[in-house]
């Protein structure tokens, strides 16, 4: 089976930059997602790591290190608006493709 | 562009009562699945599957069924409803990974609130 452990609750202001971080058990997975879920809605897709480093889309980084099971999800220049829960997801091998979602980390971003 | 679109959007069921939510995809995703929400636990997987006619179990499948006759639905079914059913209800649709689209993508419909009493 596949474990992701998110902390739980994290808080920043405006302005700064945030490090949401994951870590997984796992036997085998093809990559690891984020995902952005505001009060209410649906989840909606970050980014996505298949290999080890950094991923870049505008103000949001995704790391993955397969050798540590450890990835992040990073947010610069924090706007009231990125309050919001955040999830990491492990995409399984071995034929099946299907993610499992961590627990979620609710980021509150203050003035 | 719809997207993932479920209907029903809220529901109140009396204990033993049966229903079914349906989800539906434009996009023409091989992938589909039906995830449970609750507060502190994340988005746990209730059945999945990976094409017409296929449906398969994930972590949490007990008290429900599903069903995918045509390739752009999935339908989720409640029997005889318990409270512990009472949840927010995601339906998500993707592609096969590595044949099109940004891999590890899933698409959300914006969810189904099912309040058993």
């Amino acid at each position: 089976g596949q474990s992701l452990e998110q902390p739980s609750e994290v808080t920043a202001v405006e302005g700064a930059i945030v490090q949401i971080n994951c870590t997984y058990q796992t036997s085998g997975f093809y990559g690891l997602s984020w995902y952005q879920q505001h009060d209410g809605g649906a989840p909606t897709f970050l980014s996505y790591n298949a290999l080890d480093g950094l991923e870049e889309t505008g103000r949001f980084s995704s790391f993955l290190s397969r050798s540590d099971s450890y990835g992040y999800l990073l947010l610069q220049e924090l706007q009231m608006k990125d309050s919001a829960s955040y999830f990491c997801a492990l995409t399984a091998s071995g034929g099946s493709y299907i993610p499992t979602f961590g627990r979620g980390t609710s980021l509150i971003v203050h003035p | 562009n719809a997207g993932v679109t479920q209907t029903p959007k809220f529901r109140v069921l009396k204990t033993g009562q049966s229903m079914t939510l349906l989800c539906a995809q434009d996009m023409n995703h091989e992938y589909m699945y039906w995830y449970r929400q609750d507060p502190g636990m994340g988005l746990r997987l209730i059945h999945y599957s990976v094409g017409e006619g296929t449906t398969a179990k994930g972590e949490v499948p007990d008290g429900y069924n599903v069903s995918r006759l045509k390739k752009q639905n999935f339908l989720l079914g409640l029997e005889s409803a318990a409270p512990s059913q009472t949840s927010v209800y995601f339906c998500a649709s993707s592609y096969l990974p590595g044949t099109s689209g940004r891999a590890g993508e899933l698409f959300f419909g914006e969810g189904s609130r099912l309040t058993v009493l």
